[in-house]
């Protein structure tokens, strides 16, 4: 198993251009989360998902939406892009209520 | 905002020594779980424990909760070099566990 992938590993955007960061995995876990991880801090939750074709809000979700349209894949995207959403960013899956599996992180700066 | 209070920000032992780090939160919790995180790299879950279990073993890991202190602590015993890294604790509340918050983490250096 590759467990959970990312895409890219690094970019760099200039204000107010938009991406989508994938994100993949192949447990056939139900629930899928994006974090943010800024300099110094633990990670806060942007956006998650219980299954496919339901998402939510997490703690700072705004300027990104998610959609969840197979059991694999949530993909992250920037709307238009802040050098405030200069950040890493982790993809995280698991089975409800158990541990998290997290990918590698994509590192993402905006000028 | 961050539930999860983590003490110290910062350890720095000899290695064979013991690290213990504490985790403290603010609202009741479905689990607590503990992760490791090497310099750039994504995060590697080490232990959850359950708000109904007070300890837990892996390895070298020991996890303790105290539900009533809201209160969680990760001791490693003989500590290597390859234990150095950042230390977090994250909660699972009880609507919707899978809604991990984490705390900032401490900050683990093993000297050889």
């Amino acid at each position: 198993n590759a467990g959970v992938t990312q895409t890219p590993k690094f970019q760099v955007l200039k204000t107010g251009q938009s991406m989508t960061l994938q994100c993949a995995q192949d447990m056939n876990h139900e629930y899928m989360s994006w974090y943010r991880q800024d300099p110094g801090m633990g990670l806060r939750l942007i956006h998650y998902s219980v299954g496919a074709g339901i998402t939510d809000q997490g703690e700072v979700p705004n300027g990104y939406n998610v959609s969840r349209s197979t059991t694999e894949d949530f993909p992250l995207r920037l709307l238009s892009a802040a050098p405030s959403q200069t950040s890493v960013y982790f993809c995280a899956s698991s089975h409800p209520s158990n541990e998290q599996f997290f990918g590698p992180g994509t590192r993402l700066t905006v000028l | 905002s961050q539930q999860g209070e983590e003490d110290p920000q910062a350890l720095s032992i000899q290695e064979g020594e013991n690290a213990t780090m504490n985790c403290s939160y603010k609202t009741s919790i479905n689990n607590l779980q503990w992760y490791r995180q090497n310099s750039g790299r994504g995060l590697v879950h080490l232990i959850l424990i359950r708000s109904n279990e007070r300890e837990k073993h892996s390895g070298r890991l020991r996890v303790t909760l105290d539900t009533s202190k809201k209160s969680s602590s990760l001791l490693i015993t003989a500590s290597r070099a390859a234990d150095t890294a950042s230390y977090f604790c994250a909660t699972g509340p009880i609507q919707g566990a899978q809604k991990l918050v984490f705390g900032q983490g401490t900050r683990l250096t093993i000297n050889p």
